[in-house]
């Protein structure tokens, strides 16, 4: 079955404790992205990959970093997490960054303490 | 700088009525797709529809059908015969496929389908 999945669905940590999110894509694709969802603020881009070792900054990369070592795993990492990066996270790919459609996980919902 | 708005924060119809989301948005491009991403109440996105600029011929989707607007910037949704299982948080998107390597969305509408 062709799917994104993350890990945790669900966290809550502590302020300063570094935390990895995981996402794994089992579809080639190219693309795969990072973002973040806030009431009222809709979906926000933190940082996409366009192919192995290609990565760049979305809209609100501050307190994030990523790596694209393999094409199926695209890691989110937060080094040093704040109360302002408890957040529902979605990663999502595509097959190229051409076709506009994106495929999602089923988010994470993180919480900091 | 391309933006999507979406002007209604939530709304709600009694089941089988037709309802209309609207969304607008601004580019100085003429490359783009438009979408409508679909976020039920278990979280996961899927695309419900989608628009590509060049084409004059509105999208349509079974129950899901946009009105497309080039000139005017708008891309609504329709869904006809609306269904208990329609209820979710509908987001418009935009992506300039030409130079851009992202997908702006607005900010969601939330829409309920009464019993």
């Amino acid at each position: 079955e062709a799917q994104v999945t993350q890990n945790p669905r669900y966290l809550i940590t502590v302020t300063g404790k570094k935390l990895t999110v995981t996402c794994s894509q089992n579809m080639n694709h190219e693309y795969m992205s990072w973002y973040r969802q806030d009431p009222g603020l809709g979906l926000r881009q933190i940082y996409y990959s366009m192919n192995v070792e290609v990565t760049d900054k979305g809209d609100v990369p501050e307190g994030y970093k990523v790596s694209r070592k393999e094409k199926r795993n695209f890691p989110l990492i937060l080094e040093s997490p704040s109360p302002n990066q408890t957040s529902l996270y979605f990663c999502a790919s595509s097959l190229d960054r051409y076709t506009g459609e994106l495929f999602f996980g089923e988010g994470s919902r993180l919480t900091v303490l | 700088a391309q933006t999507v708005t979406q002007s209604q924060p939530e709304m709600s119809v009694q089941e089988a009525e037709t309802v209309t989301l609207s969304c607008t948005y601004d580019t100085s491009e003429n490359n783009y797709y438009l979408f409508w991403y679909k976020q039920p109440p278990s979280r996961q996105m899927i695309l419900v529809i989608r628009q590509e600029a060049y084409k004059q011929q509105n999208a349509t989707e079974n129950r899901f059908s946009v009105n497309f607007q080039k000139a005017a910037k708008s891309f609504s949704l329709k869904i006809s015969d609306s269904q208990l299982g329609d209820t979710a948080m509908y987001f418009c998107a935009f992506m300039n496929f030409i130079r851009e390597d992202k997908i702006i969305f607005g900010k969601g509408t939330r829409l309920h389908i009464l019993p």
